[in-house]
């Protein structure tokens, strides 16, 4: 398997709903990646976790919490949302945590009410 | 830290002519730089990358050249298709400790191909 998944594709939610997003790897790779992404805009980085540790955390608000309950899974948590949130969340994966190929997930689109 | 300019931020090009996509970058740290082709309503794809112990990389009709000492890549498509429409990025990776695992993006590119 050498591809990223991400589910829900879409996803459409309240400022006082909790939802959650789930990214998916079986590439072995030992570092993963939280990317938000605005129309025409670069991606921009939020959180990276290696080994399973968080390493990286971009000053992104406490209304985002990340999780990797395993070396393939990655979740981000969402809690109290702003509509300015709104925006495509991409996960990625890389073998290792460093000037590595980071291989994107196909995104799940968020608007919030 | 690492800031990447990317020129130009559109580029409209017949069919069969070639395109160019510049990119600077500020950190003479920095050693890996890939560049990822976004189509519409999906994920960034790897299309090229390039070390900084490598001056050029070939793969079919793309190509990237690394200048280390202007700090600067470029991306050169040649022969373009329709199917090359889409927005691309460039990116740097530097390797302070700050910087670690970071990729920094360029603000993209909107190539047009018209047949």
């Amino acid at each position: 398997d050498t591809e990223v998944t991400q589910t829900p594709k879409h996803l459409v939610m309240g400022m006082t709903n909790k939802k959650s997003l789930k990214c998916e790897q079986h590439m072995g790779h030992r570092a993963m990646y939280w990317y938000k992404q605005k129309a025409k805009k670069p991606p921009e980085l939020m959180f990276v976790y290696s080994y399973e540790k968080l390493s990286i955390n971009e000053s992104v608000p406490s209304r985002f919490s990340p999780e990797c309950p395993n070396s393939s899974l990655l979740n981000l948590h969402l809690h109290a949302l702003q509509p300015e949130d709104s925006a495509l969340y991409l996960c990625a994966s890389s073998q290792g945590w460093g000037p590595e190929t980071q291989y994107f997930g196909p995104g799940t689109r968020l608007l919030v009410l | 830290g690492e800031n990447v300019e990317q020129h130009p931020s559109t580029l409209s090009v017949q069919e069969g002519d070639s395109a160019v996509i510049k990119c600077t970058y500020s950190d003479s740290a920095s050693n890996y730089f890939p560049w990822y082709k976004q189509e519409l309503g999906k994920r960034p794809q790897l299309i090229i990358d390039i070390r900084s112990n490598v001056g050029e990389k070939k793969d079919q009709r793309i190509a990237v050249t690394l200048n280390k000492t202007a700090k600067h890549f470029s991306l050169h498509i040649t022969e373009t298709q329709p199917e090359d429409s889409a927005v691309y990025f460039c990116a740097a990776s530097p390797l302070t400790t700050d910087s670690w695992g970071k990729l920094q993006f360029g603000a993209g590119t909107q190539v047009v191909v018209t047949p």
